[in-house]
């Protein structure tokens, strides 16, 4: 059982390029978030999703789009990448939130460490 | 801005003494977690208390809530080198200007280091 699988594992980009982080669960769960940690500021929800087909902002969201159109799927873009967004990404998935009879734990993926030039 | 806010930043004890790390958070939740995340790798999931719960217990982790102080507190008893790592709280609370649902937010950590 694989859990969850970001892809890449790390990245180098230069300003202004693209990419797109992948995240992938096995468990069949409902939610899927994407974080992002920096040094002394703890992880910052970027984006979110309820469920196949829907998105929804976090708490930083500028800067990074997602799409989630396979259930298992949740991908993280930048578009155009600039330095403040070099950090370590971490995808989540959880199959509640804790708000009725799921346990709300969320699995993470190994992070996914982005340098920006 | 970040729900919840941890307490101490940094922790230094002893193998086998007791450590205890408390969380703040502003508005009203409906859990609240606590995750650990051993030095470059993911979190992993602790213990979750519910917003009706006051205390809750998980082999040698012990887990406090006091709503009416927006407060939680993580003990572990009898420490062990092991447990060295950063512990986070993550509050559930509703998500007003999300999708319709809970959002989960992360504090910025107690790093707890556990001496031999």
């Amino acid at each position: 059982n694989a859990g969850v699988t970001q892809t890449p594992k790390f990245r180098v980009l230069k300003t202004g390029q693209s990419m797109t982080l992948l995240c992938a669960q096995d468990m069949n769960h409902e939610y899927m978030y994407w974080y992002r940690q920096d040094p002394g500021m703890g992880l910052r929800l970027i984006h979110y999703s309820v469920g196949e087909g829907t998105t929804a902002k976090g708490e930083v969201p500028d800067g990074y789009n997602v799409s989630r159109l396979k259930k298992q799927n949740f991908l993280l873009g930048l578009e155009s990448a600039a330095p403040s967004q070099t950090s370590v990404y971490f995808c989540a998935s959880s199959y509640g939130q804790g708000t009725s009879d799921s346990t709300g734990e969320l699995f993470f993926g190994e992070g996914s460490r982005l340098t920006v030039l | 801005s970040q729900q919840g806010e941890e307490d101490p930043q940094a922790l230094s004890i002893q193998e086998g003494e007791n450590a205890t790390m408390n969380c703040s958070y502003k508005t009203s939740i409906n859990n609240l977690q606590w995750y650990r995340q051993n030095s470059g790798r993911g979190l992993v999931h602790l213990i979750l208390i519910r917003s009706n719960e006051r205390e809750k217990h998980s082999g040698r982790l012990r887990v406090t809530l006091d709503t009416s102080k927006k407060s939680s507190s993580l003990l572990i008893t009898a420490s062990r080198a092991a447990d060295t790592a950063s512990y986070f709280c993550a509050t559930v609370s509703w998500a007003y200007s999300g999708a319709g649902s809970y959002q989960l937010t992360f504090g910025k950590g107690t790093k707890l280091s556990v001496i031999p």
